[in-house]
């Protein structure tokens, strides 16, 4: 079966900008959870959806926001964006939450410039 | 979550077994071990967990003493393919509250040489 699909794989934003990134978890899987990767700070949870509800949040600005759809899709999304933000951002789904094995895409590298 | 102890690297021969060590020395009763990996520019890959018990699958195996306060992932021929950072996690699992998320630390880069 198809894997965790992220997109878009790349992306180049100006500072200020917003950005929408995109999740389709494993069919049947109904948690999403996003992580942020950079060389400094690692992984980093950003939050987690379940039911098209957030369940949990890391510990980042309200910049940072997201959402799940009726179908398990998610979406997360930084507005004024900072040359700070840019990363590799993962997502990551499983059957529900407190499931023991997550699933990760190959995630979107933001450039912000 | 409990912290974990990771050393930053290590190198492993081809072919030989590479043994992973972990220090969880706070882990909680409730907190199962997790090994993930993630080969350069690639999501996390999850590999093994387990919470008091010796546990083996197709890719490894995860040896947990028997205070629980450390463990060591085991891979028993290591290929080339093999090489990624190494991630050893604690956290609970369903039922032992809402925060399930996943707290990764530095990890080990295992190198594996020809």
């Amino acid at each position: 079966k198809a894997g965790v699909t992220q997109t878009p794989r790349y992306l180049i934003k100006t500072r200020g900008q917003q950005v929408t990134l995109s999740c389709s978890p494993i069919s049947g899987h109904r948690s999403v959870s996003w992580y942020q990767q950079t060389p400094g700070q690692g992984l980093q949870f950003l939050f987690e959806y379940f039911s098209e509800t957030q369940r949990n949040k890391g510990n980042f600005p309200g910049r940072f926001s997201g959402r799940q759809f009726s179908n398990s899709r998610s979406e997360m999304n930084v507005s004024t964006l900072e040359l700070g933000d840019s990363a590799l951002y993962l997502c990551a789904s499983s059957l529900s939450p407190g499931v023991t094995e997550a699933f990760f895409g190959q995630g979107t590298r933001l450039t912000v410039v | 979550d409990a912290k974990t102890t990771q050393p930053p690297s290590m190198d492993c021969a081809e072919g030989r077994a590479a043994n992973l060590p972990c220090n969880h020395s706070t882990i909680s009763g409730n907190e199962y071990v997790y090994w993930y990996r993630q080969i350069h520019s690639q999501g996390p890959q999850y590999i093994i967990h387990g919470l008091k018990n010796n546990e083996t699958n197709e890719m490894a195996s995860l040896i947990i003493t028997e205070d629980r306060k450390s463990s060591t992932l085991i891979l028993p021929h290591a290929t080339l393919r093999d090489t990624a950072v190494y991630y050893c996690i604690v956290r609970v699992v369903a039922g032992g509250g809402s925060n399930y998320k996943l707290t990764f630390g530095k990890g080990t880069l295992l190198t594996v040489n020809p």
